[in-house]
């Protein structure tokens, strides 16, 4: 079946650094993608959205990347801080679903050090 | 609230015995999900909610898991027959219908429910 998935699943930087973490879909009808963050303990929380339409968003040292063309998906921090030690999940949105349903990939722990 | 509350934090309780789960949404929002998260795991989705839609069921794991959501608020997710692999964390999301035909399908996510079967 179609999945999301995630190349690395744990990834060591050091503080200052920046990050990059990736992410395969293989649904070709999603035209739709978020990043979450999860820290221990705490329910996901929204990072930063990208449609389809666009090949790259930045948000608040945060960028987005989108490669339609090999269905890959990556999330770049800049100066990384210990703070963003977490576990980051990509989620697609099949559109043609009708429906707001995620679908998550099993997430990359980020660890930070100082 | 200003955000999704879920209780209870933390359940432990033994195998065979039911367990219920609630979740209140964020007010105003008209879907809500449920999704488990085993340890060290993704997201596995569970149940969804719309408004007065027929919910979607698809992600139920047996007929021991049953969830409901009473005057489109506050849901309850129940587990019958508790077994040993139930044990993780439930979560639950809310979020604005109307924003999925933008393409924003954000989640808002409570802190979940560690469930532990002994």
């Amino acid at each position: 079946g179609e999945s999301v998935g995630l190349h690395l699943p744990t990834l060591s930087v050091q503080e200052g650094d920046n990050s990059i973490i990736n992410c395969a879909y293989s649904n070709s009808a999603s035209d739709y993608f978020i990043w979450y963050k999860q820290e221990s303990g705490k329910g996901p929380q929204f990072i930063i959205d990208i449609r389809s339409n666009m090949d790259k968003r930045q948000g608040q040292r945060v960028t987005v990347l989108l490669n339609k063309t090999v269905k890959h998906l990556s999330l770049q921090i800049a100066a990384t801080q210990p703070g963003d030690s977490a576990v980051y999940f990509c989620a697609e949105n099949p559109m043609n679903s009708g429906y707001s349903t995620l679908t998550f990939g099993k997430g990359t722990m980020l660890l930070v050090s100082p | 609230g200003a955000g999704v509350s879920q209780s209870p934090s933390n359940k432990v309780t033994e195998k065979g015995k039911d367990v219920e789960l609630r979740c209140d949404p964020i007010s105003g929002h008209t879907a809500l999900y449920w999704y488990r998260q085993s340890l060290g795991q993704g997201l596995e989705f569970l149940i969804y909610f719309q408004g007065n839609s027929a919910p979607d069921k698809s992600g139920l794991p047996s007929d021991r898991f049953s969830a409901e959501r009473t005057g489109g608020s506050v849901s309850t997710l129940t587990i019958q027959r508790t077994q040993q692999e139930d044990s993780a964390v439930y979560l639950c999301a809310s979020s604005f219908y109307v924003r999925v035909k933008e393409g924003t399908g954000e989640l808002f996510f409570g802190e979940g429910s560690r469930l532990t079967v002994l």
